[in-house]
């Protein structure tokens, strides 16, 4: 079954508005969780490490103030694109790398299904 | 530099057919991962198979393998016995960075194909 899952799986908003991305892990407590971006026909970009307990970590030329990440528990991480526009318009994936004792290998990152966000 | 090179755009393979995706990788590190990852169409990326840097032996997962070559810095993935369900995107992604700060690093990606 699923290792993580994310809500909602599409969305479509309005220019200026701000969209919320969950991303859970369904398996194991993930203390980390990363979060991508995937424009068509390219490849995946990570955007942040989300930490939970602290602040996320992003990569050059990610914005934070735009792209607001919470890690407020160890089996949920959000994404928040804050007044969305078109050029944001993209396929947001989240991943969840196993802790120790899991059970499962730590090296590996587990993702989620993705979630489709068109911005009108 | 860190990076992954997938020098093949799409390949095209007849169903029952092994398949061969070829991924090159470049790092300084002395301890890495590599990682392969399915997406079909409806976008969820699929882990394959994982080789560690240290690892002696060929990783293999049922039909999947990895062809790891170390000195020529090559992950290439062996799909044996291909399926129609095999067509989709496929992604090699190197692992990078130490304990705490790790991330992955993704290629361009290889659009397979199966025909019947």
């Amino acid at each position: 079954g699923a290792v993580v899952s994310q809500h909602p799986s599409r969305v479509i908003c309005k220019s200026g508005t701000s969209v919320k991305i969950e991303c859970r892990s369904l398996d194991f407590q993930a203390t980390t969780m990363f979060w991508y971006r995937q424009f068509p026909k390219q490849s995946l970009m990570l955007m942040a490490t989300s930490n939970e307990g602290s602040k996320a970590t992003y990569e050059q030329g990610v914005e934070k103030d735009k792209f607001l990440i919470n890690h407020a528990s160890l089996t949920l991480s959000t994404l928040t694109v804050t007044s969305a526009h078109p050029e944001d318009s993209s396929f947001y994936i989240c991943s969840a790398r196993p802790p120790q004792g899991s059970g499962r290998s730590t090296d590996t990152q587990y993702f989620g299904p993705g979630t489709r966000l068109t911005v009108l | 530099a860190q990076k992954i090179t997938q020098t093949q755009p799409g390949m095209f393979v007849q169903e029952k057919e092994a398949v061969t995706l070829d991924c090159t990788y470049d790092t300084s590190d002395p301890s890495y991962g590599l990682f392969w990852y399915k997406q079909p169409s409806s976008g969820e990326m699929i882990f394959l198979i994982y080789q560690g840097s240290y690892d002696q032996q060929n990783a293999t997962e049922g039909r999947y393998s990895l062809n790891f070559q170390k000195a020529r810095k090559s992950a290439n993935l062996v799909i044996s016995a291909s399926q129609l369900g095999d067509s989709a995107m496929y992604f090699c992604a190197m692992r990078v960075g130490l304990q705490g700060a790790q991330k992955l690093v993704f290629g361009q990606g290889t659009r397979l194909t199966i025909n019947p």
